[in-house]
């Protein structure tokens, strides 16, 4: 049972490039989320989706593109990186249960540095 | 929107000890709140969770309390040890919306 992966764990880049984080579920999950990490400010959402084909912005969406055309897989892009973006990023799939809450299962986290 | 407050940022104390973080959360409409610990290098887990139904929750040495009145709640670890030692986040949601708000996180060390 491979839970949820993301890929790559590490990348570094260059400003301006176009970057894209994979994530990959095998729960059948129908909610997935992207988060960034970084010190002082927590966990911050970028984006989420309720299903295939249906994406909704967070707390943090500027620079940032999702697509979700499978269940299973949900990318983050970066379309032009910046030294702000450097941070640690996390996916999470959630199954809402009891009033539409449900546990959060992160990936492992992506680490990005843009230089 | 919603605005979750984590205090304090950093915390230590020594094995055996009772450790206790706080939050308060801005949206009287959140109605869910859950606790993830992170360990060093690894990703968030939950450890607990709470509804506003709900006054107060325990699993073994953890607890959570909720005052929905003040808007704020607890985690409180009791008989502290070396592996309680991460990175504690709370959480507030309105059910209504698939959306956890974190708060900023405290770095929990537990000295032998």
């Amino acid at each position: 049972d491979a839970g949820i992966t993301q890929s790559p764990r590490y990348k570094i880049t260059e400003t301006g490039r176009q970057v894209t984080l994979m994530c990959h579920q095998t729960w059948s999950h129908s909610y997935m989320f992207w988060y960034r990490q970084d010190l002082g400010h927590g966990l911050r959402l970028i984006y989420y989706s309720a299903a295939a084909d249906i994406t909704d912005k967070g707390e943090v969406p500027d620079g940032y593109v999702v697509s979700r055309s499978k269940t299973e897989n949900f990318p983050l892009t970066l379309e032009s990186a910046t030294r702000s973006q450097t941070s640690v990023y996390f996916c999470a799939s959630s199954k809402p249960g009891t009033a539409n809450t449900g546990e959060l299962f992160f990936g492992e986290g992506s680490r990005l540095t843009v230089l | 929107g919603e605005n979750v407050e984590q205090h304090p940022s950093t915390l230590s104390v020594q094995e055996g000890d009772s450790a206790v973080i706080k939050c308060t959360y801005s949206d009287s409409a959140s109605n869910y709140f859950p606790w993830y610990k992170q360990e060093l290098g690894k990703r968030p887990q939950l450890i607990i969770d709470i509804r506003s139904n709900v006054g107060e929750k325990k699993d073994q040495r953890i607890a959570v309390t909720l005052n929905k009145t003040a808007k704020h709640f607890s985690l409180h670890i009791t008989e502290t040890q070396p592996e309680d030692s991460a990175v504690y986040f709370c959480a507030a949601q309105n059910t209504g919306f698939q959306k956890l708000v974190f708060g900023t996180g405290t770095r929990l060390l537990v000295s032998p």
